[in-house]
């Protein structure tokens, strides 16, 4: 099955720098890379995603890169705000996979002003 | 636009005892429904998912079962909590289109703890 890491699990950045939250892949298949920002308490909130289609999404300040070669995909946000600070989570999935997606571990961000 | 609604919010419970949670979407018809549980400080594990009324698949074996009476409605059941049944549920939906992956929305969660 498709086993998906992310790198690395903490982060912290000084507001306005940017910050780039790493993940790779295994399953050759997957073709729909989510990610999702949560906060403390809450459920996790769906910010932006890629299909295998595509090599790059950008919204506003936060852009996904996809490289299906190497398996790995990134998200990327720049000029950090404090409101940045939460758990991010990659995910990936398959045509098939009746939409189940495969999480990764996380990474806290954390945004100093 | 399309909601959904998890509760109760926060949930203790002793061990040994029943557990009942649910899970309601609207503004949608015949979506796919998913239990994901997080345990403290780590990702998402799918628990259960389903494609329509009656219709469930469990991922992991364990100590929880799901069921779906109506089109909307999901529920995560217990007869009887362990302690490591300890953790965060969150409900999630997607539209369905057949088996083609779509974006996955998620409730606002239980807070399980089971003393």
């Amino acid at each position: 099955g498709e086993n998906v890491e992310q790198h690395p699990s903490t982060l912290s950045v000084q507001e306005g720098d940017s910050a780039v939250i790493k993940c790779t892949y295994s399953d050759s298949a997957s073709n729909y890379f989510p990610w999702y920002k949560q906060e403390l308490g809450k459920g996790p909130q769906l910010i932006i995603d890629i299909r295998s289609n595509v090599g790059e999404k950008k919204d506003q300040r936060i852009a996904v890169t996809l490289n299906k070669t190497a398996k790995h995909f990134s998200l990327h946000i720049t000029e950090t705000q404090p409101e940045d600070s939460a758990v991010y989570f990659c995910a990936a999935s398959s045509t098939g996979s009746w939409g189940k997606l495969q999480f990764g571990a996380g990474t806290q961000v954390v945004v100093t002003p | 636009s399309q909601t959904i609604h998890q509760w109760p919010a926060t949930l203790v419970q002793p061990v040994g005892s029943p557990l009942s949670l649910e899970c309601t979407v609207e503004g949608t018809s015949n979506p796919n429904l998913y239990w994901y549980r997080q345990a403290a400080g780590r990702g998402l594990q799918l628990l259960f998912y389903s494609v329509g009324i009656g219709q469930i698949s469990s991922e992991v074996p364990q100590n929880l079962s799901a069921s779906r009476p109506q089109d909307r409605q999901f529920i995560l059941s217990s007869k009887k909590l362990l302690l490591s049944d300890s953790g965060f549920y969150l409900c999630a939906w997607s539209v369905s289109r057949g088996f083609t992956n779509e974006k996955l929305f998620f409730g606002s969660g239980t807070q399980l703890s089971v003393l």
